[in-house]
């Protein structure tokens, strides 16, 4: 069965420095692997997701993520923080073919000014 | 469009009363998730459907839970009886399958936190 690790339940960075939230995965299969976004009081929405194709995935409000496989990582980063990110993050994987997603626990990311 | 759309917002009942969920799916979209988010144990997904029809309810934690989908815009979720240990955030999400692609986004509700006392 897939599963992701996320590594740090709390991180913190100060305005402008760079964003790097850790994830590690592991599946029997090629996975799709996905980061989401969750504010407070709010429901999940998608940052980006890896699907096979380019292995440096571009998301929403500046956020990257590099698919390793050797590494079994999907890492999630962004060049410079701003105090709009301060959120919660959650790393997922789902074997291709299958619309169910298994969650990891989640990352809360604070934004110092 | 108005998004996932789950109600109530908020619930708080007593031990042993029952308690129903409601969330109606984005129009157009065929599959239908049920999640649970706690503290100790994270998000977790309950069951999940497929044109209104039941596919994996493995996460389901016991008999005291149900869902149903009637039809493909509203689904439900039940407790029966209610318990304290269920006190979490529960997200309904939905998702349509376009370009025969075996993923697509999975767009979450704001969620109903329920208080079981």
């Amino acid at each position: 069965a897939q599963s992701v690790t996320q590594l740090g339940s709390h991180v913190s960075v100060s305005e402008g420095a760079l964003v790097l939230l850790r994830c590690n995965y592991s599946s029997s299969v090629p996975p799709y692997l996905f980061w989401y976004v969750q504010y407070p009081n709010q429901g999940l929405q998608l940052l980006l997701k890896y699907t096979s194709a380019a292995t440096l995935v571009k998301g929403i409000n500046g956020f990257e993520a590099e698919f390793k496989k050797s590494e079994t990582s999907f890492h999630l980063t962004k060049p410079s923080a701003h105090m709009s990110d301060a959120a919660e993050y959650f790393c997922a994987v789902s074997d291709r073919g299958y619309q169910k997603v298994t969650f990891g626990t989640g990352t809360k990311l604070q934004v110092i000014p | 469009d108005a998004g996932v759309i789950q109600s109530p917002r908020h619930e708080v009942t007593e031990m042993g009363q029952e308690v129903t969920l409601r969330c109606k799916p984005i129009s157009g979209h065929d599959y239908l998730f049920w999640y649970r988010q706690t503290m100790m144990r994270g998000l977790e997904l309950l069951i999940y459907f497929n044109n209104n029809v039941p596919i994996d309810d493995s996460g389901m934690p016991e008999d005291r839970f149900s869902a149903k989908m009637p039809n493909a815009s509203f689904s439900t979720l039940k407790i029966q009886p209610s318990e304290p240990r269920d006190s979490a955030v529960y997200f309904c999400a939905s998702s349509l399958t376009t370009g025969g692609s075996s993923y697509n986004e999975q767009f979450f509700g704001p969620g109903t936190r329920l208080t079981v006392l």
